[in-house]
């Protein structure tokens, strides 16, 4: 099982682009969610999706939106990246027990 | 206020020492506390869940005192493997993270 998958790895865009981040577990897991990680603060929750269908906002969901294609793929878009968007990006997904999370490898995006 | 606090370090201690993490929530409502490993430019991992009645895995102990709203952790024995950044996360339906605690042990 490869576990959260999340693509591409690293991603340089320049203001006003946009883009999609994918993301796909194969854990059989209802519960998926985007994070952001910034310096010196924790994972912030962008959207999460309880289930196939379903999608909602976390803390900081400005600038972002989601689509959950199937009960295994999640991915989250930038409609007009803003350098303010330069972060960590994980994908989450978690099964019954919806406190433990597992994570995809991260993406790198820098917005210039 | 940040929901969770963490002192964010970095601790260095030598190889077989014992080390201890806190961590402050605000809100005291929240139901569930874990605490999560994350190593450099990695994914976070679950280390372990914190129950009311305190709970050790190994030479992990974690402790829960709500009527003060924090969370604690304790490593026995640190390993050169133990360095890592740990984050310590609060559920109040929604999973809220502290910024992490660095710890790296020195041979």
């Amino acid at each position: 099982n490869a576990g959260v998958t999340q693509t591409p790895k690293f991603q340089v865009l320049k203001t006003g682009q946009s883009m999609t981040l994918q993301c796909a577990q194969d854990m059989n897991h209802n519960s998926m969610y985007w994070y952001r990680q910034d310096p010196g603060m924790g994972l912030r929750l962008i959207y999460y999706s309880a289930s196939e269908g379903t999608t909602d906002k976390g803390e900081v969901p400005n600038g972002y939106n989601v689509s959950r294609l199937n009960k295994r793929e999640f991915s989250l878009r930038l409609e007009s990246a803003a350098p303010s968007q330069t972060s960590v990006y994980f994908c989450a997904s978690s099964g019954l027990r919806r406190q433990e999370q597992y994570f995809g490898p991260g993406t790198r995006l820098t917005v210039t | 206020r940040k929901e969770v606090e963490q002192d964010p370090g970095p601790f260095n201690v030598p190889e077989g020492a014992t080390v201890a993490f806190n961590c402050t929530y605000s809100n005291s409502a929240s139901q569930s506390f874990f605490w999560y490993r994350q190593d450099c430019r990695k994914e976070p991992k679950l280390l372990m869940s914190v129950y009311s009645s305190g709970n050790e895995d190994g030479r992990f102990t974690a402790q829960l005192n709500r009527a003060s709203q924090y969370i604690s952790l304790l490593i026995r024995d640190s390993k050169l493997s133990d360095s890592a950044t740990y984050l310590c996360v609060v559920n109040n339906n929604d999973m809220r993270f502290g910024a992490g605690t660095r710890l790296t042990v020195k041979p």
